[in-house]
């Protein structure tokens, strides 16, 4: 079935360092999502990305999809210690029926 | 809007014991799905309903679990017999559309089965 991969794992940045994290599927995604689950909270929803080459913007935050449609990023500007948690992407399955969640990124930062 | 509820929020069990998890989803939803999530296997989806109908439910374990949303307000996520293995934080989230509207997780329940 549809997978979503995501790099790195884990990331361990200084408070004010910029953060990256990808993810990457093996077939074209008709769209994407974004989630942020914060330490022992749930999973919230950030922002979907439709559109070939799309780029959105949510104050310190910067998504982007792929031009083939196969990977999108996600660009943290300045970490805060309020930026901590695990960042999951997610994609819809072979069918559309529903979107299959990457395994996250979780992110540390240190004051 | 509450937001989708679920309770408890931390359900202790022993094993063998029937574990019922609960889940309100949001008023106008048409989508309700459970997922498991451990630090092993991420976040799994177990099943999920469209209109009151389950659609998928090709991530349920096995026959312990069982699912059920008597109505367009309710859903429950039923284990039994409950085993260790079972532990995990359960969530329910509920969606406009499937595919393109983001889902909206309730807090989540915490089973502990010992």
């Amino acid at each position: 079935g549809q997978q979503v991969m995501q790099i790195p794992q884990y990331q361990h940045v200084q408070e004010g360092e910029d953060f990256t994290t990808y993810c990457n599927s093996s077939t074209t995604l008709s769209n994407i999502q974004w989630y942020k689950q914060r330490p022992g909270g749930h999973p919230v929803f950030l922002i979907q990305l439709v559109k070939s080459g799309e780029v959105k913007k949510q104050k310190r935050l910067t998504f982007q999809f792929g031009e083939a449609k196969k990977n999108s990023s996600l660009h943290i500007t300045a970490t805060q210690t309020t930026d901590v948690g695990t960042y999951f992407c997610a994609g819809p399955d072979n069918y559309g029926q529903n979107f299959v969640f990457g395994p996250g990124t979780r992110l540390s930062v240190l004051p | 809007d509450a937001g989708v509820i679920q309770s408890p929020r931390h359900e202790v069990t022993e094993m063998g014991q029937e574990v019922t998890l609960r889940c309100k989803p949001i008023s106008g939803h048409d989508y309700l799905f459970w997922y498991r999530q451990t630090m092993m296997r991420g976040l799994e989806l177990l099943i999920y309903f469209n209109n009151n109908v389950p659609i998928d439910d090709s991530g349920m374990p096995e026959d312990r679990f069982s699912a059920k949303m008597p109505n367009a307000s309710f859903s429950t996520l039923k284990i039994q017999p409950s085993e260790p293995r079972d532990s995990a934080v359960y969530f329910c989230a509920s969606s406009l559309a499937v595919a393109n509207y983001g889902y909206t997780f309730g807090s989540g329940t915490r089973l502990t089965v010992v």
